[in-house]
């Protein structure tokens, strides 16, 4: 199964809503990533866990918080966004061996528009 | 720091011509290189990827790019395209992080 899933396919939520984006996969792969996605841009970086912990964060405002409750599952909860949020946003994820790369599965996104 | 940078933005192409892409990086040390492909309405899909050996990597779809450690570069090429290869082209670049950085991407449009 090389699979990421990405729930739910669409969003449209309020400036005041809160709501929350899961992804799943279960390759045993033990580096999970965020990121946003505007058309037909490249995909730019959020955040990455690293064995459940998160090791980086870009700079991303508050109104995301990432949360990885266990190796195979990755959310991101939203709160207050603005209307220049709204993007596809991408779950990805790789083997993690330091020192070494390895390609990332992409998951397909959600598309979340905030009016 | 990595970084890479894709020239062609938007090419427009008929079926059956070649293609070739340019993909180029700046990175002093070993790298780890990965062409990936986006179709309209779906995720991004890894074409192919260069870790180390023959710098000639085929990967999907009749895709095949060359690693030039010379230049810095890993074009992507396919011989004769198809209406179905129409997408925007990712090349990205990992090198002291397994974290890849992505180029701004082509848009090929593939007219039948």
């Amino acid at each position: 199964d090389t699979e990421v899933t990405q729930t739910p396919k669409h969003l449209v939520m309020g400036m005041t809503n809160k709501k929350s984006l899961k992804c799943e996969q279960h390759m045993g792969h033990r580096a999970m990533y965020w990121y946003k996605q505007k058309a037909k841009k490249p995909p730019e970086l959020m955040f990455v866990y690293s064995y459940e912990k998160l090791s980086i964060n870009e700079s991303v405002p508050s109104r995301f918080s990432p949360e990885c409750p266990n190796s195979s599952l990755l959310n991101l909860h939203l709160h207050a966004l603005q209307p220049e949020d709204s993007a596809l946003y991408l779950c990805a994820s790789s083997q993690r061996t330091r020192g070494t790369a390895y390609e990332q599965y992409f998951g397909p996104g959600t598309r979340l528009t905030v009016t | 720091a990595q970084s890479v940078s894709q020239h062609n933005h938007h090419v427009i192409l008929s079926e059956a011509a070649s293609l070739e892409l340019g993909c180029n990086y700046s990175y002093g040390g070993t790298v780890n290189l990965f062409w990936y492909v986006q179709y309209p309405g779906q995720h991004l899909q890894l074409l192919l990827k260069y870790f180390s050996g023959d710098p000639l990597v085929k990967g999907i779809k009749g895709f095949e790019a060359e690693f030039i450690k010379s230049k810095f570069s890993f074009n992507l090429r396919k011989p004769s395209v198809q209406w179905s290869d129409t997408a925007e082209y990712f090349c990205a670049v990992s090198g002291g992080s397994y974290i890849p950085t992505f180029g701004r991407g082509t848009s090929l449009i593939v007219h039948p």
